[in-house]
């Protein structure tokens, strides 16, 4: 069955340190994935997405990611955190040109920053 | 441009009673989605509608019924609410932006507690 992992479910990290999300997916071939990223009370944004091509995408925020096939993982990097950044971090994959518009989501890690 | 808007944004409900939640979005989308958010559990697929006139189960449906109104808006009823229906509930629509590659856009939620 395909699906996508998230490891780690509660992340701790200092204000100003780097952080890294994992996510790891489960697929034949190359999927389509996404980070969202879900503040308090809130709904979901999208990050960034990865269909081809490059496989180090940037999106908003200063938050990047790196598909690496050979590990099957998609995870998410940012090189100092700030307070704004703690929230829930959401890995989504979609099977590509399958006629399925259906995310699955990861289980979600939160992320919490400390002073 | 609101994006994806969802009435109300809470609600508490008895055992048994019934309700409908409304979602509507102003991109003029195809595709809208409802999704539940559990603790741990990441967001799971409840119903989809990937053009007016059409909707689809997705992998929680017992318990629930949609209806694609127009092109705008996707309704979600609990026709008799249990406990196990508390959750919060997000509406989405997509838009195709590349050979079979979807971008979903998350309305702010309604967080729903059934007694």
């Amino acid at each position: 069955a395909q699906s996508v992992t998230q490891p780690d479910i509660h992340i701790t990290v200092s204000e100003g340190a780097s952080l890294e999300l994992r996510c790891n997916y489960s697929y034949g071939a190359t999927p389509y994935l996404f980070w969202y990223v879900q503040s308090p009370g809130q709904g979901l944004q999208l990050l960034l997405k990865y269909f081809s091509g490059d496989t180090l995408v940037q999106g908003i925020k200063g938050f990047e990611a790196e598909f690496k096939r050979s590990q099957s993982s998609f995870n998410l990097r940012k090189p100092s955190v700030h307070w704004s950044d703690a929230a829930e971090y959401f890995c989504a994959f979609l099977r590509p040109n399958f006629g399925n518009e259906k995310l699955t989501f990861g289980t979600g890690t939160r992320l919490t920053i400390i002073p | 441009n609101a994006g994806v808007t969802q009435t109300p944004k809470f609600q508490v409900l008895k055992t048994g009673q019934s309700m409908t939640l409304q979602c509507a979005q102003d991109m003029n989308h195809n595709s809208m989605y409802w999704y539940r958010q559990d603790p741990g559990m990441g967001l799971r697929l409840i119903y989809y509608s990937a053009s007016e006139g059409t909707t689809d189960k997705g992998e929680v449906p017992n318990g629930y019924n949609v209806s694609r109104l127009n092109k705008r808006e996707f309704s979600l009823r609990l026709e008799s609410a249990a406990p196990s229906q508390t959750s919060v509930y997000f509406c989405a629509s997509s838009e195709q932006i590349a050979g079979g590659a979807y971008e979903q856009y998350f309305g702010p939620g309604t967080r729903l507690t059934v007694t």
